[in-house]
């Protein structure tokens, strides 16, 4: 079956701009993360999601970050007012049910903010 | 809280030779233990996950890990590098609660010299 998705692979944007990156799930999984990986600092846990619901936002890194998800399947990712500190890559990743079971990781989208 | 260490950001091996990447971790009860590989611009593929079945855990691609609660550690290994092994390596914890996200440790890059 079709595995973890996310659009766009590469977004290239100026400071300033607010940028979307999207996520879909494999389909049937209620929970799905969101990682922000930057050169040399492995993975950053960002947000979880438990159907549409985010128990857990405690590594939004600012209030410029937010996170939505509806209908229990597709996930987007919103930064406003990037800043050239948000330049990584963004992971998505989803589990059938909760937090310990096995995440299953999408490509990831590479934001550049010039 | 929870934290992983993994020794060593890179590690090179000539290609037959064994390959040791090492994982340590700290938490108050045994947690769940994952390996990923993350190969260049894709996304985490799972290599192998204990869970309290078996400390020796047999995972894809010929590589295992052990668990050894009296040292804290689930290194990974595999006896003998192939070209296609050169990657990143992660390796995560999660608790048995099932509440709480996977923490990674940094990732240790595998280079195969021919």
């Amino acid at each position: 079956g079709a595995g973890v998705s996310q659009s766009p692979s590469n977004k290239v944007t100026e400071k300033g701009k607010d940028v979307e990156l999207r996520c879909d799930p494999i389909s049937g999984h209620t929970a799905l993360y969101w990682y922000r990986q930057s050169l040399g600092q492995g993975l950053e846990f960002l947000i979880y999601f438990q159907g549409n619901s985010a128990p857990d936002k405690s590594g939004l890194p600012s209030d410029r970050f937010s996170a939505e998800r509806t209908g229990g399947s597709v996930s987007t990712l919103t930064i406003q007012r990037t800043q050239q500190e948000d330049s990584a890559v963004y992971l998505c990743a989803s589990s059938l049910t909760r937090i310990g079971d096995t995440q299953y990781f999408g490509p990831g989208t590479r934001l550049t903010v010039l | 809280a929870q934290s992983v260490t993994q020794l060593g950001s890179h590690v090179s091996v000539s290609e037959g030779a064994l390959v040791l990447l090492r994982c340590n971790y700290s938490s108050s009860v045994p947690p769940y233990l994952f390996w990923y590989v993350q190969y260049p611009n894709q996304g985490l593929q799972l290599l192998l996950k204990y869970t309290s079945a078996a400390t020796l855990v047999k995972g894809i691609n010929g590589f295992e890990a052990e668990f050894k609660k009296s040292e804290t550690s689930f290194h990974l290994t595999k006896p003998s590098a192939h070209m296609s092994d050169a990657a990143e390596y992660f390796c995560a914890v999660s608790d048995l609660s099932g509440n709480t996200p996977l923490v990674f440790g940094k990732g240790t890059r595998l280079s195969v010299i021919a």
